[in-house]
Order: structure tokens, then C-alpha cells, then sequence
């Protein structure tokens, strides 16, 4: 596609449950990225995937936060037994140049 | 550890007015720098970049940003702001030896009033 699509575009879950947020990169785009941005706070870097090399898990929170990518293209960032806490704007990035970022426009998820 | 701050979390312009957003970041060695900007449900928008070279950098809407490795500093400038400038303003660095991992700051709101 043109952009980068996330989907839902908002969410609404009762604490303790799973969730699951997808990013559609741009055709092509090697690079994916995860942000997490929370009311009133710059972006949180939460996870990266380049290519086929192991993903840079380093900004993930807890164990609770986890990713795929599959077939280098689609990703799916799950956060188990959600917190209120774990309420923010999920952004995803993808890039085919160095630090070439296109964001989409998020993914809402608040945590009841 | 890289760390970005912005100073001013709010700031309030007439519109025509000039515009300065600062931005100041700790890091080892020169990092590539990054302004980008936040509308109301919109997606984060590149105004501009730099990587090397010239310190004073031309980007988008009119915005430039100079960067000043004696102060650790890439601030952003507008000469005359728009009502449409009204938005969320964030600085970002990136490390010279990563392919892509940003760190924000926590960001500028921008107001504009007539």
C-alpha cells in the first residue's frame, strides 16, 4: 500500500485480557519498528526487526510485550494480560533507507 | 546513554510570529538528529534531518533547525508561523552506529492564536 496501515485503530480491552495490534508495512520497506507513546510522553522505542536479523527486543517493558514479523512483511505486537498502564498509542514505523521512517497512525488501546 | 530534552513542553505563538523550539541531547559523539511533527490524529511527519555537513538545515513548511555540537543543541525555527502550525513538535536523535532505533523527547505543543 501507499502508507503504513495499523489496525485496529483503536481498542478498547478489560484489563488482564490479551491483545493483539498489526502493521502493515510499505511494500518493500526492510525495516519495522514499534513505538509506544503515552498521554503527555515522547515515543517509547519498544522493538525493531531488520531484515532477517534477530529482532532488537530491547525496549519492550515486560515480558508480557512480544512480537512477530512474519515473511518480513506484516507484524504483530501481542500484549498479554493487559495493565491499565499498558494504555498508550501503539505507532509503527516501517523504513527501506537508514532512519527513512513512514509511521502510520496508530493504534488507540486503552486498557479498562 | 543517548537522552533528548525539550525544554519547553507548551508554548504559545501569534500567528505571523517567529517560532523557536529547543532541543538538547546527550550522546557520545555526534547522533544524526530528527524534528518531527504531531497534528490532532495525524501520523508523525519528518519536517527534517540532519546527518552531516552543513549545521543549518532546510525542511518542510518552512521550518529550519541548526545544529550546534558546542551546546548539544538542534533547535527548530519558523520565521513566520501559520495557524496550521498548531501541532505537537518532537526532537529525536538516532545513534551513528544503529540502523534505525530513535530516541524522542518528550515533545512541544505548539498553540497558535490569531
Amino acid at each position: 500500500g501507499a502508507g503504513v496501515s495499523q489496525s485496529p485503530s483503536n481498542k478498547v480491552t478489560e484489563k488482564g485480557k490479551d491483545v493483539e495490534l498489526r502493521c502493515d508495512p510499505i511494500s518493500g520497506h526492510t525495516a519495522l519498528y514499534w513505538y509506544r507513546q503515552s498521554l503527555g510522553q515522547g515515543l517509547e522505542f519498544l522493538i525493531y526487526f531488520q531484515g532477517n536479523s534477530a529482532p532488537d527486543k530491547s525496549g519492550l517493558p515486560s515480558d508480557r510485550f512480544s512480537a512477530e514479523r512474519t515473511g518480513g512483511s506484516v507484524s504483530t505486537l501481542t500484549i498479554q494480560r493487559t495493565q491499565q498502564e499498558d494504555s498508550a498509542v501503539y505507532l509503527c514505523a516501517s523504513s527501506l533507507v537508514h532512519y527513512g521512517y513512514t509511521f502510520g497512525s496508530g493504534t488507540r488501546l486503552t486498557v479498562v | 546513554a543517548q537522552s533528548v530534552t525539550q525544554p519547553d513542553i507548551h508554548i504559545t505563538v501569534s500567528e505571523g510570529a517567529s517560532l523557536e523550539l529547543r532541543c538538547n541531547y546527550s550522546y557520545g559523539a555526534t547522533p544524526y538528529l530528527f524534528w518531527y511533527v504531531q497534528s490532532p490524529g495525524q501520523g508523525l511527519q519528518l519536517l527534517l534531518k540532519y546527518f552531516s555537513g552543513d549545521t543549518l538545515v532546510q525542511g518542510i513548511k518552512g521550518f529550519e533547525a541548526e545544529f550546534k555540537r558546542s551546546q548539544s543543541s538542534f533547535n527548530l525555527r519558523k520565521p513566520s508561523v501559520h495557524w496550521s502550525d498548531a501541532a505537537e513538535y518532537f526532537c529525536a536523535v538516532g545513534a551513528t552506529d544503529s540502523w534505525g532505533k530513535l530516541q524522542f523527547g518528550a515533545g512541544t505543543q505548539v498553540v497558535v492564536t490569531p
